[in-house]
Formats: structure tokens, C-alpha cells, sequence
């Protein structure tokens, strides 16, 4: 069965700090990725999506990235952090086809202060 | 773009049957899906509509009409349990981006 792991669980960090969240899936090859935000009592924003190894898709951000460095790992990185990248970040992966379920990790609570 | 429109709260009676609404506009549209979320919890799968009609799953049935570009969850024999937040979802463009509506939070009250 396919497994999608995240940490840390939660995390706090400064402003003007940065950032990696890791996310690895197992049990499956070459799934598409999903990076989500979300902010408390909010809906979910996405952020980076990837099809495949070294593919990514940047949906919004202006200090975030992330990188496919493995087929199944997925990381979420930023080099300063802002006030406004507190939230809740979910990664998720999928198959290749339009009907493919979203199955979401765990999540990282990350606050930064 | 892409975007959906959902309410945002809705308040039930234990038992009784609600609809949750979700329109959409987006390109090259490839299905609608619904997923739920407890508080603190991530997001999970509850169902998927491609082709116009209703599915049903135990409680839960989803409802999908193309030409209206509109959908519903509709939850029968609301349990206490139930209480959680709502999303609908699009796959669009390439169908590997997917995009979430805002949620709508159910409360279930005795």
C-alpha cells in the first residue's frame, strides 16, 4: 500500500530564517506531487505541483520553491521567511490520470514568528 | 484561471440531510471531486464526479452537471461525526494541476 510521509510535524521558526519541509511517498513510482498551504480556517492554496523528477510547476509564491530530487520525495524550501508563510503545509500525491484520488501527508504546522 | 464557489458554513440538525453547493469555471474541465477534512486533520478522498448525475457512496452521494457547471455533496443520516470541513476540487488545464474551493465548514448539533 502507498504511504506519503512529512516532517517535521510542527515547526517554529524566525523571520528572516529558512525553510525545508520533505516530503516522501512509498509504495508507488512516478506520482505527481502537490505542495498546498493552508492558512487557519482557510482553504487550500496551491503551491507547487510536479509530474515528475526535476519538473516543477510554481503556482504562486514569490519566496518559496521546491525541488524533486528523487522520484518520490518532494521538498518545500525558502531562504527568508515571512510572517504571512505561517500555516498549514500538506503535500500530496497522485497517478497520471484525470481521475486520479489526491492522497495528502500528515502536514507541517509551521508558525513563524 | 480556475475557480469554485462554495459556502462557507453550514449548521445541521443530527440525522437530518444536507447539500453542499460548489459551482466552478475552469478550462478544460476533467472532473469534480470532494474531499473532507476533521480539524487538525489532512484532506481525504470521498468521491468523484467525470460524467453528469449522482453517485452514491453509503451516506454520501455527489451530484454533477456540466452545463450548469455546478456540483453537490449531499450527506444523509448526518452523524456527529460528520462534523468537519467540505471541499470540492477541479482538475483543469493538463488535468495535473488541481485546484481546491475555500471549504465549507459543517457543523452537526443535536
Amino acid at each position: 500500500s502507498q504511504t506519503i510521509h512529512q516532517w517535521p510535524a510542527t515547526l517554529v521558526q524566525p523571520v528572516g530564517s529558512p525553510l525545508s519541509l520533505e516530503c516522501t511517498v512509498e509504495g508507488t513510482s512516478n506520482p505527481n506531487l502537490y505542495w498546498y498551504r493552508q492558512a487557519a480556517g482557510r482553504g487550500l492554496q496551491l503551491l507547487f505541483y510536479s509530474v515528475g523528477i526535476g519538473q516543477i510547476s510554481s503556482e504562486v509564491p514569490q519566496n518559496l520553491s521546491a525541488s524533486r530530487p528523487q522520484d518520490r520525495q518532494f521538498i518545500l524550501s525558502s531562504k527568508k521567511l515571512l510572517l504571512s508563510d505561517s500555516g498549514f503545509y500538506l503535500c500530496a500525491w497522485s497517478g497520471h490520470s484525470y481521475q486520479e484520488t489526491q492522497y495528502f501527508g500528515p502536514g507541517t504546522r509551521l508558525l513563524v514568528l | 484561471g480556475q475557480s469554485l464557489e462554495q459556502p462557507s458554513e453550514v449548521t445541521a440538525v443530527e440525522g437530518a440531510i444536507v447539500q453542499i453547493n460548489c459551482t466552478y469555471q475552469t478550462s478544460g474541465f476533467y472532473g469534480l471531486s470532494w474531499y473532507q477534512q476533521h480539524d487538525g486533520g489532512a484532506p481525504t478522498f470521498l468521491s468523484y464526479n467525470a460524467l453528469d448525475g449522482l453517485e452514491e457512496t453509503g451516506r454520501f452521494s455527489s451530484f454533477l452537471s456540466r452545463s450548469d457547471s455546478y456540483g453537490y455533496l449531499l450527506l444523509q443520516e448526518l452523524q456527529m461525526k460528520d462534523s468537519a470541513s467540505y471541499f470540492c476540487a477541479v482538475r483543469s488545464g493538463g488535468y495535473q494541476k488541481v485546484t481546491f474551493g475555500i471549504g465549507t465548514k459543517l457543523q452537526v448539533i443535536p
